[in-house]
């Protein structure tokens, strides 16, 4: 049972094109995440937030940008993609504490930029 | 930053057989998570166990905070269980949240 859902599941798009990639969780939760994976390779965080208005960057470099104006929607965006964009990306969430279920994932946008 | 690092790396069982991963972590943890990567891409939240011993099934997990490390176990393997699976912790200091994963263990399971 999908409490955080991500929307397209996978998208092909051509060089140049901005995307939007949807997340939303009805959890209540108030910190959402987004990963980037490689194929095979371990998850790198590329943006987070800690609340509404509350956006800031991860580990990982990326050109994409996030907003946060409601508590359940964490959208990400690339203006102008690139096939060096080509990857998986994960919409996480957490709780205040992390509870007994800490995060929970959702089931991933795989883009292709051709 | 905190390090994770999980071992062995790649892992082929018959089916039947049983395997223990190891995830080691380089500071102190609030949050221990085993996940379960399907070929599709969807990550499984096997077990939340910053400390203790958890078992779900054919799976159990134990995690020593204080000599910082974790241990996923699976007993009487499936091809159902092929996939990768990544240990990741969030580290204790103030304001962290962030979840940090290790490379991952790729568990091959053949009949």
């Amino acid at each position: 049972e999908a409490d955080i859902y991500q929307t397209p599941r996978y998208l092909v798009i051509g060089t140049g094109k901005k995307i939007t990639l949807e997340c939303s969780q009805t959890m209540g939760h108030d910190k959402m995440y987004w990963y980037q994976q490689d194929p095979g390779m371990e998850l790198h965080l590329i943006h987070y937030s800690y609340g509404v208005n509350s956006t800031e960057k991860g580990d990982l470099s990326s050109e994409s940008t996030v907003s946060r104006i409601r508590t359940e929607h964490f959208p990400l965006t690339l203006e102008s993609a690139r096939p060096s964009h080509t990857s998986q990306y994960l919409c996480a969430s957490s709780g205040a504490g992390t509870g007994v279920h800490g995060y929970t994932f959702g089931s991933g946008t795989r883009l292709t930029v051709v | 930053g905190i390090q994770v690092e999980q071992s062995p790396p790649d892992l082929i069982l018959q089916e039947g057989a049983n395997s223990t991963l190891r995830c080691n972590f380089s500071d102190s943890v609030n949050n221990l998570q085993w996940f379960h990567q399907n070929p599709w891409g969807q990550l499984i939240n096997l077990f939340y166990i910053p400390s203790g011993t958890k078992q779900n099934g054919r799976l159990s997990a134990t995690t020593v905070a204080t000599e910082r490390y974790s241990l996923l176990y699976i007993s009487s393997s499936q091809t159902t269980d092929s996939g990768v699976y990544f240990c990741a912790v969030v580290y204790s200091g103030a304001g962290s949240y962030q979840l940090t994963f290790g490379k991952g263990t790729k568990l091959s399971v053949i009949p």
